[in-house]
């Protein structure tokens, strides 16, 4: 059971245009949403967090946005720059006082930016 | 500021073998995530460590596990290797606040694991 679901295998964006990746989850337990960023034969980089008290957390050019009705959110990159083309996973976790801590990810997306 | 550190970067082990990888966190963390990641597949949670014991434990077989030492560092050991444990293994650490383990888990560059 896919908890974590990134239905888009792949995206592709031209240069200095906005990137839009999509993550919904179906656990209503997770309250923390994270997003990597991931080169081939490395381990993810960490971009951003949302806390499921808030809608939205912006850091720079990234910006992720939670819908909890809709048990889903988006990471945008605006604008979208040719080093940012990587495999991209949503992760999140359900954190009942610390007791688990596991991150569950999603299958990842990968963002092609053409220049 | 050092990041997560894993060793070797690559291993190759024949089946049946046992394997031991390593990994050392960011200074000041105390907790440390082990993750598969196989061919085809997402990262798969392993195992959690945290001020020296095991805290959490993914749908995986008994052999494979793990420790964490004093000074916070961890190692993992798969037993009985088999084709399929062939995977990217990484490691991750997080710092604890107020008791607890915080959410944002800082990755490291991996162990890539081959079983022939």
């Amino acid at each position: 059971d896919q908890q974590v679901k990134q239905n888009s295998p792949s995206l592709s964006v031209q240069e200095g245009r906005i990137s839009i990746l999509n993550c919904d989850y179906t656990n209503s337990m997770f309250d923390y949403f994270l997003w990597y960023k991931k080169y081939p034969a490395e381990g993810p980089t960490f971009l951003i967090s949302i806390s499921s008290i808030k809608d939205k957390n912006e850091d720079g050019r990234f910006t992720v946005f939670l819908n909890k009705s809709a048990k889903h959110l988006s990471l945008h990159i605006v604008p979208s720059q040719p080093g940012d083309s990587a495999v991209y996973f949503c992760a999140a976790s359900a954190r009942y006082g610390g007791a688990t801590n596991k991150l569950i990810f999603g299958t990842g997306t990968l963002l092609a930016v053409q220049p | 500021e050092a990041g997560v550190t894993q060793s070797p970067t690559h291993l190759i082990k024949t089946r049946g073998q046992q394997a031991t990888l390593r990994c050392s966190p960011i200074s000041g963390h105390t907790s440390v995530y082990w993750y598969q990641q196989a061919l085809g597949l997402g990262l798969q949670f392993l195992l959690w460590y945290d001020e020296g014991e095991e805290r959490n434990r993914g749908n995986f077989p008994p052999r494979f596990s793990g420790r964490q030492f004093p000074n916070y560092s961890s190692e993992l050991n798969v037993n009985a290797l088999e084709l399929e444990d062939s995977a990217l293994y990484l490691c991750a650490s997080s710092e604890t606040s107020g008791g607890y383990s915080t959410d944002t888990q800082y990755f490291g560059p991996g162990t890539r694991l081959t079983v022939l």
